[in-house]
């Protein structure tokens, strides 16, 4: 049973224009939510983390959206780019390295 | 810096075949783990090592084995391959466990491509 659920699967965004891939948890225990970006060939690498202290967090063209109550976080990335392709994962943890449990993953093609 | 390196990049192995899959790191890094990623599954943990001398067990750990060599040096081993087995697999390095309440960053390795037919 998937303990964090990414959607959608696959996502094409024309250059220019907003991508946005939502996830969704179910252990309230989760405090640390990441987000990883992996080139083909490539292990992840962290793009971006959020803890729930926080609504929202801002790096650059990458933004995380995150809704506690709903259990619900979300990558946006603004004025996607063509180097912005990669496969995407979100995940989610408590205190422990041990306990991190990532989403399914979603594949971004931003066309010229 | 190498960062964390794996080797091999890719194996093919026959059914019942035993294997180590090897990874290092360079960043002094206390802990260190092995993950397996599948399509449609994300990645998941099969075993960490907290620090050099102990291993632990992560969400799916059945048919393997771990070695915490040294500080630097996690292996992984494959002591009867089957077919459900063919994933690939990606080593992390944290530089802790446990970082007072914060979770902390894992690098991961380019990892190794399995086939087991």
């Amino acid at each position: 049973q998937q303990q964090v659920k990414q959607s959608p699967q696959s996502l094409i965004v024309q250059k220019g224009g907003i991508s946005i891939i939502n996830c969704a948890y179910e252990n309230t225990a989760f405090d640390y939510f990441p987000w990883y970006q992996q080139f083909p060939g490539k292990g992840p690498a962290l793009l971006i983390a959020i803890r729930p202290d926080v609504s929202e967090k801002k790096e650059g063209r990458f933004t995380i959206s995150f809704n506690k109550s709903a259990k619900q976080f979300s990558l946006h990335i603004m004025d996607s780019q063509p180097g912005d392709s990669a496969t995407y994962f979100c995940a989610a943890s408590g205190d422990n390295n041990n306990d991190m449990r990532f989403g399914a993953g979603t594949r971004l093609t931003v066309k010229p | 810096n190498a960062g964390v390196t794996q080797t091999p990049k890719f194996q093919v192995l026959k059914t019942g075949q035993s294997m180590t899959l090897q990874c290092a790191q360079d960043m002094n890094h206390n802990s260190m783990y092995w993950y397996r990623q599948d399509p449609g599954m994300g990645l998941r943990l099969i075993y960490y090592s907290a620090s050099e001398g102990t291993t632990d067990k992560g969400e799916v750990p059945n048919g393997y084995n771990v070695s915490r060599l040294n500080k630097r040096e996690f292996s992984l081993r494959l002591e009867s391959a089957a077919p459900s087995q063919t994933s690939v697999y990606f080593c992390a390095s944290s530089e802790f466990f446990f970082a007072g309440g914060v979770t902390d960053t894992q690098y991961f390795g380019p990892g190794t491509r399995l086939t087991v037919l």
